[in-house]
């Protein structure tokens, strides 16, 4: 049973630039939830989708936006990149509880953005 | 605005020493604990505490949750250097299933 994929594995960026980064998640799961995590600090919340609508969003500005497409995948896009959007960038996919939140989270490997 | 306080924020021990790791939290409306182990990259799930004073349990970690002093520790008795790693606290409440994260502990276990 594949667990939590994500692509790709490192990317660097220079500043202004647009990028995508991708999640598959677990098998049965069907909600995918993205985090950003700078050095030494604990993940950040950035949004969650489910049946294809971001259902929770956390402090991020416009520029971060996400897409979720009929298969559960789901894609994170960063426009106009900032030095300190340098983090690792990590998706983690659950299934929902009938619309009282999630079951436990399973996290994929990341993405490592830097940005120059 | 919830928060999650883990400490210490890094340790030092000899392989075989037992350490506690701690974890407190101000949430409106908390729903559950959850302890994830984080090597290189992936956070790795360890334990979901919802209840007060249910120890959970798997191999050499232990886990318990006090809902009305809000914290939990970690306990990992007979450390080996494979449980080297960041050890994330994160609390998730009744709305929604964000999930809000401590700082973390690097806990370096050396032979």
């Amino acid at each position: 049973d594949a667990g939590v994929t994500q692509s790709p594995t490192h990317l660097i960026k220079t500043r202004g630039q647009q990028v995508t980064l991708r999640c598959s998640p677990k098998s049965g799961h069907d909600t995918v939830s993205w985090y950003q995590q700078a050095l030494g600090q604990g993940p950040q919340f950035i949004f969650q989708y489910y049946e294809e609508e971001e259902r929770q969003r956390g402090n991020f500005p416009d520029r971060f936006s996400g897409h979720q497409f009929p298969n559960y995948s789901s894609e994170l896009n960063v426009n106009a990149l900032l030095l300190g959007d340098s983090a690792l960038y990590l998706c983690a996919s659950s299934l929902d509880l009938w619309g009282v939140g999630t079951d436990t989270q399973y996290f994929g490997p990341g993405t490592r953005l830097t940005v120059l | 605005e919830d928060k999650v306080v883990q400490s210490p924020l890094s340790l030092v021990v000899h392989e075989g020493d037992t350490v506690t790791l701690n974890c407190s939290y101000e949430v409106t409306n908390f729903r559950s604990l959850l302890w994830y182990k984080q090597e290189k990259k992936a956070p790795t799930f360890l334990f979901m505490l919802t209840s007060s004073g249910i120890e959970k349990k798997s191999g050499r970690l232990s886990s318990i949750l006090d809902k009305k002093e809000l914290f939990s520790i970690l306990n990992i008795t007979a450390t080996q250097t494979g449980d080297s790693a960041v050890y994330l606290c994160a609390v998730q409440k009744t709305s929604g299933s964000r999930l809000t994260f401590g700082e973390g502990t690097q806990l370096t276990v050396n032979p």
